[in-house]
């Protein structure tokens, strides 16, 4: 049964790096998203994204985040100056038709 | 507002014993709930979603709309079924965000 993926499993930066999160959605999916967990609270959403161009962001996504569909598999979630309060779990999701929501393992971001 | 509250943080049975985990939402418009489950260190994974009216490994939810609850309901609690249990909404549109709640641990005994 095919699966999203994710790169890095496991990301530690200094504060103030760019990292770049990576994602393989399902491949005939045509919803993305993210969205992000810190530790001990909830399931947060950050960004979808739907023909090319982001559908919906959250207060959360500024002006630091920035999302990507480089080629036909990859869907990539940038942080260009990362801060402490960035780190956090990332999950990509993917969804054929605008429902059902498929997870990734997720991305744990460390930022020192 | 929209919302999903998930009011137990924790919740602890014996094997075989009946399990309800609690799942209220907030939301103007039409819902579309799911229950998302999440085994140590895996990923989240969907366990139930309420257009569906089905059945899995033995979990069942419905979604009653006057008391805005959506709780997930097994009759007899197996150890296998030790995990992060999230309710989670839909708004919007057609590939709308999910809102997510706290999330409730479901810790099964022997």
């Amino acid at each position: 049964e095919p699966e999203v993926t994710q790169t890095p499993s496991h990301q530690v930066t200094q504060m103030g790096q760019e990292v770049i999160l990576r994602c393989v959605p399902i491949s005939n999916h045509l919803y993305f998203y993210w969205y992000r967990q810190i530790l001990g609270q909830k399931v947060e959403f950050l960004v979808s994204f739907y023909n090319n161009e982001i559908s919906e962001k959250s207060e959360i996504f500024d002006d630091q985040f920035s999302v990507e569909r480089p080629d036909g598999s990859n869907f990539t979630l940038k942080i260009r100056s990362t801060k402490l309060e960035d780190s956090a779990m990332y999950f990509c999701a993917s969804s054929r038709s605008g429902g059902t929501q498929y997870f990734g393992p997720g991305t744990r971001l460390t930022v020192l | 507002a929209q919302r999903v509250t998930q009011p137990e943080k924790l919740l602890s049975v014996f094997k075989g014993a009946p399990v309800e985990l609690k799942c209220n939402y907030s939301y103007s418009g039409s819902p579309e709930l799911f229950w998302y489950v999440q085994y140590s260190r895996q990923r989240l994974q969907l366990l139930l979603r309420h257009i569906s009216r089905e059945s899995i490994k033995g979990f069942t939810a419905d979604l009653n709309k006057g008391e805005t609850s959506f709780h997930l309901k097994k009759p007899f609690a197996q150890e296998e079924d030790s995990a992060m249990y999230y309710c989670a909404l839909s708004v919007g549109n057609q590939g709308g965000k999910l809102i997510f709640g706290q999330g409730t641990e479901l810790s099964v005994k022997p």
